[in-house]
């Protein structure tokens, strides 16, 4: 079966940097992607991955290691508009998007 | 770029009542469509993926006759929730991509509640 993992719940503090891991197990692999989610709201997206290796945009950065079948979400200089919850979702290889359940990231000042 | 816009943000009705949700990519064309819904602290569940001049793909367990999905151009999907009930209310939400290894982006969602 398809199986994406990834911590339930995760607390940090402002100004810190948190690390979100997602490991996944899919039939096919065409890019993993990284979504934001505040309570109440729709997902919004973050990044996509599809080859090994880290991307950077601002504050956020997303890694990616397919022989690993594992991808991480960094988030530097936290701020407490970052308490939400983050989504890890893959693409497979009928390009359908298998979502992980969301860790939910708590920032305490 | 990449917006989607979904109307209504929120809807109030009585038992019975048929509800439509509107789903539009604002600044492009978007071949496939999916609808998601979500309970409280709970993940995102995919109720089909709609494909624009064909019939929607349905999950497992959705009901196609109360889940009414029309995807009739490029920039437009509609759900309608026939005959709706308690049980149905629930946030829908809508997305769009612009091919298949594009993300999807999503509207900001659809409250629904049934009286």
């Amino acid at each position: 079966g398809q199986n994406i993992d990834q911590p339930t719940e995760m607390t940090a503090t402002e100004g810190a940097i948190v690390q979100i891991n997602c490991t996944y197990q899919t039939s096919g692999f065409n890019g993993l992607f990284w979504y934001q989610q505040h309570a109440g709201e729709a997902p919004t997206f973050l990044s996509y991955n599809v080859l090994d290796g880290l991307e950077e945009k601002g504050r956020f950065s997303s890694f990616l290691s397919r022989s690993k079948g594992y991808s991480y979400l960094l988030l530097k200089e936290l701020q407490m508009k970052d308490s939400a919850s983050y989504l890890c979702a893959v693409m497979d290889s009928n390009y359908q998007l298998i979502w992980g359940a969301g860790t939910k990231l708590i920032i305490k000042p | 770029g990449a917006v989607v816009s979904q109307h209504p943000s929120w809807v109030i009705c009585k038992s019975g009542t048929s509800v439509k949700i509107e789903c539009r990519s604002l600044d492009f064309q978007a071949t496939t469509m999916f609808w998601y819904r979500q309970f409280p602290k709970q993940s995102l569940m995919l109720m089909a993926t709609s494909n624009e001049g064909s019939k929607a793909t349905y999950e497992q367990g959705v009901e196609k006759d109360k889940f009414l999905i029309n995807h009739a151009s490029l920039t437009l999907s509609t759900l309608t929730v026939t005959s709706a009930h308690p049980e149905d209310s629930s946030f829908y939400i809508c997305s769009a991509r612009t091919g298949e290894s594009q993300p999807q982006h999503f509207g900001d969602g659809t409250r629904l509640s049934i009286l």
